[in-house]
């Protein structure tokens, strides 16, 4: 059972890098590690995928180490508004395991002016 | 594109009524899911289905909760006889094969 472990909250100004961390000892060979982002009052939305290393999009940027125990999630020059909850999710969506589709608490992500 | 769509986007009702939600996913995906939102327990998955089959219910609370996907286009939660202790944000998402989930806005649902 892949579990995940993140900060509840962090603060931020305009123009900062943000990097979140995810902890996931438990993470399985098969298994992806996602990123969501919510907004009040709408679903999550996905934001970057990985397997190991690192990888970047448009909008982030994901690490993950060789152990694969852990992977953060890098927000380059946060504007006020990327405040959301951040949730890291671990698994093999692929498979009938829907232990591994459990989102945990999130990192609540606060920017300033 | 028009995303996973749900409806109603708010439902208020009475304790002991009927209630139904509803949610078409992305066409072309294969997986549904319905979760459901709340401040003590966050984002908790309801149930899950693949190709339209029911594949893991075991997140549902009890037996009011039922849900259906008559077809690859359309799916429903239903509550029957709704309580207070059900009013949550109810959020279905869809996917294809090992993609990431795709969620509509949710059903905001108060019982009173």
């Amino acid at each position: 059972l892949a579990k995940t472990t993140q900060p509840i909250s962090m603060d931020s100004y305009e123009g900062q890098e943000v990097n979140i961390t995810c902890s996931h000892n438990n993470i399985a060979t098969n298994d992806y590690i996602t990123w969501y982002q919510q907004f009040p009052s709408q679903g999550p939305r996905f934001i970057i995928q990985g397997y190991k290393t690192k990888v970047t999009n448009e909008v982030a940027s994901l690490f993950i180490p060789a152990d694969r125990k852990s992977s953060t999630l890098s927000l380059p020059r946060v504007s006020l508004s990327d405040t959301a909850v951040y949730y890291c999710l671990v698994g093999d969506i692929g498979a009938y395991n829907t232990d591994k589709l459990i989102f945990g608490t999130g990192t609540r992500l606060q920017v300033f002016p | 594109d028009a995303g996973v769509i749900q409806s109603p986007r708010h439902e208020v009702t009475e304790m002991g009524q009927e209630v139904t939600l509803r949610c078409k996913p992305i066409s072309g995906h294969n997986s549904l899911f319905w979760y459901r939102q709340t401040m003590m327990r966050g984002l908790e998955l309801l149930i899950y289905f693949n190709n339209n089959v029911p594949i893991d219910d075991s997140g549902m609370p009890e037996d009011r909760f039922s849900a259906k996907m008559p077809n690859a286009s359309f799916s429903t939660l239903k509550i029957q006889p709704s309580e207070p202790r059900d009013s949550a944000v109810y959020f279905c998402a869809s996917s294809l094969m090992d993609s990431p989930l795709h969620f509509g806005n949710g059903t905001r649902l108060t019982v009173t």
